[in-house]
């Protein structure tokens, strides 16, 4: 069973860093794109970053370039997103997903920037 | 870069049928799409990719009542015999130099 679960979201003041993380299983983990998607409370689902199996193919959202960088450790099976110089915009449930047709998704996991 | 455009909202009853659309921007009217599924307080869920001439793959698990369509630049998803649980924000995406989402629909079943 495919499985991506998401973790190190939470409350980080403005121009603060944090980095999120998606544990996967299931499948061969370095055979596929993965990708970051973000919602904002109430709002719709926002694209934010992907690569591809090998890490070398990157594309980041205007809204995440120069401050988020997205990366993945194939030995461990996991991605990662890392964020800086947060914003309050940037309060939302950040998913992980698989694949460039999003067949699975994580759970998401919540960013809040507040002071 | 593709624009998605979808319609905010939709409703129909209970046991009838809908379908969603979801238009293609001016000059990318050969892309495939994904639909997606969320319902309230629930992460994504993946229906289906739909590509260009109207085939589509469906994710495990989808019943046959979820169903893809296509006529130039628009992609269509049709839910029939609607059920109380399909109530839910429906999204398509696409794919090429980077992702794109639509906008979503909101599904109302009456």
């Amino acid at each position: 069973e495919v499985q991506l679960v998401e973790s190190g979201g939470g409350l980080v003041q403005p121009g603060g860093s944090l980095r999120l993380s998606c544990a996967t299983s299931g499948f061969t983990f370095r055979s596929y794109w993965m990708h970051w998607v973000r919602q904002a409370p109430g709002k719709g689902l926002v694209w934010v970053s992907r690569i591809d199996g090998g890490g070398s193919i990157i594309n980041y959202a205007d809204s995440a370039k120069g401050r988020f960088t997205i990366s993945r450790d194939n030995a461990k099976n996991t991605l990662y997103l890392q964020m800086n110089s947060l914003r309050a915009e940037d309060t939302a449930v950040y998913y992980c997903a698989r694949d460039l047709t999003f067949q699975h998704w994580g759970q998401g996991t919540l960013v809040t920037v507040s002071s | 870069q593709v624009v998605l455009t979808q319609s905010p909202s939709a409703s129909a009853s209970l046991g009838a049928s809908v379908k969603l659309t979801c238009t293609l921007s001016s000059g990318h009217s050969g892309y495939a799409i994904a639909w997606h599924q969320q319902q309230p307080e629930k992460g994504p869920r993946y229906l289906m990719q739909l590509n260009s001439d109207g085939s589509h793959t469906k994710g495990g698990g989808i019943p046959d009542r979820f169903s893809g369509s296509s006529s130039g630049a628009e992609r269509y998803l049709t839910i029939s015999g609607l059920q109380s649980e399909d109530e839910a924000v429906y999204y398509c995406q696409t794919w090429g130099t980077g992702t794109v989402f639509g906008g979503g629909t909101k599904l109302t079943v009456l």
